[in-house]
């Protein structure tokens, strides 16, 4: 149980550009996602918080207009990296609060987008 | 500010070799201390929830064990699969807080 679900695991796309990740609850109900990212050797990096049906809450130097978020449902929360440049490339993991579940939190598989 | 320092970086061990990774923590209200293991390219995966000092939790070769100040993931005799990165967190405060990791032992484990 707890499973969370991530697409896609790999992009590449071009300089400019906007790339929607996706992440879903499988078999529970999720009303808090988390969005972090994730540098070669370094730990994660809480980017925002997001609640469903409402505005999601950003880390302090993340901007908002550049990685949307959405949490429409509480099943899918997406991350939405818009105009984006090299310097974006990264692995972006997802994670939900599974309540009263034993592991508490649940990762995604990761995406790793790659911008050229 | 919540903080997570995990030692050492990176780890090197025979198969076989038992070690201790180590996670220190300062927190206001710990609710929970989490273990995690990521291999490359993969997300993080559980492998422990400690919530009060003088726990323990076992699972195969680990052993996770929580004081006041630190955590220990001990490796009983690893083997080459064990090779990973091992994350430490913490959830501080109550309701939905997001988790504060650590920056992660590198462990390699060779045959």
């Amino acid at each position: 149980g707890a499973v969370v679900s991530q697409h896609p695991s790999r992009v590449i796309c071009k300089s400019g550009t906007s790339v929607k990740i996706e992440c879903r609850s499988l078999d529970f109900q999720a009303t808090t996602m988390f969005w972090y990212r994730q540098f070669p050797k370094q730990s994660l990096m809480l980017m925002a918080t997001s609640n469903e049906g409402s505005k999601a809450t950003y880390e302090q130097g993340v901007e908002k207009d550049k990685f949307l978020i959405n949490h429409a449902s509480l099943t899918l929360s997406t991350l939405t990296v818009t105009s984006a440049h090299p310097e974006d490339s990264s692995f972006y993991i997802c994670s939900a609060r599974a309540t009263g579940h034993p592991m508490g939190y649940t990762f995604g598989s990761g995406t790793r987008l790659t911008v050229v | 500010e919540d903080q997570v320092t995990q030692s050492p970086e990176a780890l090197r061990l025979q198969e076989g070799e038992s070690s201790s990774l180590n996670c220190s923590y300062t927190v206001s209200g710990l609710r929970g201390l989490f273990w995690y293991r990521q291999d490359p390219g993969k997300g993080p995966e559980f492998l422990f929830t400690l919530y009060s000092a003088g726990e323990e939790k076992e699972k195969e070769r680990l052993k996770a064990t929580l004081t006041k100040k630190e955590s220990f993931l001990h490796i009983t005799a690893p083997k080459p699969e064990d090779s990973a990165t091992y994350l430490c967190a913490v959830q501080a405060g109550s309701g939905n807080t997001p988790l504060v990791f650590g920056k992660g032992t590198r462990l390699s484990v060779i045959a």
